[in-house]
C-alpha cells in the first residue's frame, strides 16, 4: 500500500517563504507530484520530481529524496493568493499496466498580513 | 489547449436514486482516474482504467461501477445514492507512464438530498 503524510494545517505571512514537507511510502515510484487546490476547485499542477534534487518553478519549488521517501514544496514570496491546501501526490506503476496516483491528506496553508 | 471535461458541473439526486456523471479525457491521454472529495478533505481514489481496462480500484463501494469506452471517455455510475455520496467527483487525464502530470477536470459537486 501507500502512506503519504503532510502537515495538516500551516500559517505564514505574506512576502515570506514556507516549506511545506511530504513523506511517503511506497513501492513502484514513478513521481511525485504538488498540486494547489482552492476550495471547491479542481487540483491545479505545480510540480513534479521524478529524480532526486530541486526543482524550481517561478516562486514555487519542489524537492524529492527518494531514498528518504521525502520532499518539499517551497513557496517563496508569499501572496494572499496562495492561501489554499497544497496535496502531495505519488505515482506508482501499476504491474498490470498504467499507473496509481495517490494524494496526502493536504496542507491547508494560511496567508497572512 | 483542451482540458479534461466532466458533465453535469452540479447534480442534485434524492436518496436511493441513481447517478451517472462522464468525464472526458485529454485527447490522446490513455490513463483515467476518478476521485471523491468531501467537504475538507484530500481527494480518495476510486478507480482508474488503463488504455480502456480497469487498472486499479481503491476505495469504491459496490453500488458504484465505472467504465471506459472506445472513444476513451468516462463514466462513473452510482446507484442507491446515499446522503453520503454528496461530494466533489474529479476526474482526472494523464499520459501513461510519462512525466506529464495528471489534469483535473472542474470536477461534478454531487448532492444527494
Amino acid at each position: 500500500g501507500q502512506n503519504i503524510d503532510q502537515p495538516t494545517e500551516m500559517t505564514a505571512t505574506e512576502g515570506a517563504i514556507v516549506q511545506i514537507n511530504c513523506t511517503y511510502q511506497t513501492s513502484g515510484f514513478n513521481g511525485l507530484f504538488w498540486y494547489q487546490q482552492h476550495a471547491g476547485e479542481a487540483p491545479t499542477f505545480l510540480s513534479y520530481n521524478v529524480l532526486d534534487g530541486l526543482e524550481e518553478k517561478g516562486r514555487f519549488s519542489s524537492f524529492l529524496s527518494r531514498s528518504k521517501g521525502y520532499s518539499y514544496l517551497l513557496l517563496k514570496e508569499l501572496q494572499m493568493k496562495d492561501s489554499a491546501s497544497y496535496l502531495c501526490a505519488v505515482r506508482s506503476i501499476l504491474t498490470g499496466g498504467g499507473n496509481k496516483l495517490t494524494f496526502g491528506t493536504g496542507t491547508q496553508l494560511k496567508v497572512e498580513l | 489547449a483542451a482540458g479534461v471535461i466532466q458533465s453535469p458541473r452540479h447534480l442534485i439526486k434524492e436518496k436511493r436514486e441513481t447517478a451517472t456523471l462522464k468525464c472526458y479525457p485529454i485527447p490522446r491521454h490513455d490513463t483515467v482516474y476518478w476521485y471523491q472529495q468531501g467537504p475538507g478533505q484530500d481527494p480518495q481514489f476510486l478507480i482508474s482504467f488503463y488504455e480502456k481496462m480497469q487498472s486499479d480500484k481503491g476505495s469504491i463501494p459496490d453500488r458504484f461501477s465505472a467504465q471506459q469506452f472506445s472513444d476513451y471517455h468516462s463514466e462513473l455510475n452510482m446507484s442507491s445514492l446515499e446522503l453520503g455520496d454528496s461530494a466533489l467527483y474529479f476526474c482526472a487525464s494523464s499520459l501513461g507512464t510519462r512525466r506529464n502530470e495528471a489534469f483535473f477536470g472542474q470536477g461534478t459537486r454531487l448532492t444527494v438530498v
